[in-house]
């Protein structure tokens, strides 16, 4: 079966420039969760999604947002772009929304790698 | 705030040798995941432990996870350059599908 889709695999902007990355689960499942991967700060949460509702949020600014679709795709946001915002944008799905210590099995898509100059 | 320190960074060995990688957190987890990330792809799922002192084995790969669920460890017996990568482990936050990720090992198996 199609793996997790992510959209665009390489993009650069430049600061103050908005960006929209796109992800695609795999068929069935509900949950799309987005971390960022970076060499100094590695892997953080930033939301996760289910049924279209935002049901987790990292610690990252009002600047990164995301959102749902009724077919499962989620798609993420980052506006006014800084140079710290560059990073690979990982997005994960899974059959089901975790519940109390009960982390569903993830599976990753290859990334998005935004630069930001 | 849920912290997982990983040792070491990075692991340079030869072909055939035997290593271990840790990950040691304060904080108590329900379940510890364990990836394995190759460059220009996602992290994949290796194993999940769940219970105090459970070990699970995955062909040369041994996983761990402490009595006191707050650490785990993966030992790779001899091991191939393609167990090549970065490893990663990823404790479940207290809600859903949430992971606290540890910042990775970066594994090179020379040849």
């Amino acid at each position: 079966k199609a793996g997790v889709t992510q959209t665009p695999r390489y993009l650069i902007k430049t600061r103050g420039q908005q960006v929209t990355l796109s992800c695609s689960p795999i068929s069935g499942h509900r949950s799309v969760s987005w971390y960022q991967q970076t060499p100094g700060q590695g892997l953080q949460f930033l939301f996760e999604y289910f049924s279209e509702t935002q049901r987790n949020k990292g610690n990252f600014p009002g600047r990164f947002s995301g959102r749902q679709f009724s077919n499962s795709r989620s798609e993420m946001n980052v506006s006014t772009l800084e140079l710290g915002d560059s990073a690979l944008y990982l997005c994960a799905s899974s059959l089901v929304a975790g519940g109390q210590g009960n982390t569903g099995e993830l599976f990753f898509g290859e990334g998005s790698r935004l630069t930001v100059l | 705030t849920q912290l997982l320190e990983q040792s070491p960074q990075f692991l340079s060995i030869q072909e055939g040798e035997n290593l271990t990688v840790y990950c040691n957190s304060s904080s108590v987890f329900s379940s510890l995941q364990w990836y394995r990330q190759e460059p220009g792809e996602g992290p994949v799922l290796l194993v999940t432990v769940v219970t105090g002192g459970e070990v699970k084995k995955l062909k040369r790969l041994t996983f761990q996870f402490g009595d006191a669920r707050k650490d785990s460890s993966l030992h790779i017996t001899a091991a191939q350059p393609g167990d090549t990568g970065l490893y990663l482990c990823a404790g479940d936050s207290e809600y859903g599908n949430k992971l606290v990720f540890g910042a990775g090992t970066i594994l090179r198996v020379k040849s």
